[in-house]
């Protein structure tokens, strides 16, 4: 079965510092990786999908097939980025979305 | 921009008691899901419901559970006999396809069973 970690709960920058949200999985396929945000009480909003390679909101991933990997990275955090943060993983077949456990991103002044 | 909608966003019913749960999915998608967060915890795959039926579901959707689409735009989820352990937050979600394109939450519904 496939799994979705997503090692830190809480990471906390300050305001022009770089920010690196870790996310592994494991499945034996070839999966579809995605990272979705939730702002304070707002719904899951979809933040990156891998297979559109885009930048949004400055944060960019990179699907590393080697190291089963999809960390989501911003150069120079902005406090408005200060959410949780899950990755989550999508098998070929089907529609079901497995989640990390969420890393909460705090960006201090 | 279209919304996937959940009512009630708070519901506190007594351990037993039957609760539904529902949603207005995106009106041109065809995949409608629940989704699942205890406090603390990862969000969780409930259920898929395509065509008016359970495309998918996981080992969470138990006897207990069951969803029905009763007209053209509500989806509910209903929680036959709730335990305590049901309590959580409970995501909604619509996409149009098998893609992701337009795979869409809610705002969820926190159900506290007391």
């Amino acid at each position: 079965a496939q799994r979705v970690t997503q090692p830190e709960k809480l990471l906390s920058v300050f305001k022009g510092a770089p920010v690196e949200l870790k996310c592994n999985y494991s499945y034996s396929g070839s999966p579809e990786l995605f990272w979705y945000v939730q702002y304070s009480r707002q719904r899951l909003q979809l933040l990156l999908r891998h297979i559109s390679r885009e930048s949004i909101k400055g944060f960019t991933a990179d699907l590393n097939k080697g190291e089963t990997s999809f960390h989501l990275k911003k150069p120079f955090a902005q406090e408005e980025d200060s959410a949780m943060y899950y990755c989550a993983l999508r098998v070929n077949a089907g529609n079901m979305l497995t989640f990390g456990g969420g890393t909460r991103l705090m960006v201090k002044p | 921009e279209p919304e996937v909608t959940q009512t009630p966003s708070h519901q506190v019913t007594q351990m037993g008691q039957e609760v539904i749960l529902r949603c207005v999915p995106i009106s041109n998608h065809l995949y409608f899901y629940w989704y699942r967060q205890i406090l603390g915890q990862k969000v969780e795959f409930l259920v898929s419901f395509y065509n008016n039926e359970i495309s998918e579901k996981s080992e969470i959707f138990d006897d207990q559970f069951s969803v029905e689409r009763p007209d053209g735009s509500n989806f509910t989820l209903k929680i036959r006999s709730t335990k305590l352990e049901d309590s959580a937050m409970y995501f909604c979600a619509s996409s149009t396809g098998t893609g992701m394109a337009g795979y869409t939450f809610g705002s969820g519904t926190r159900l506290t069973v007391v």
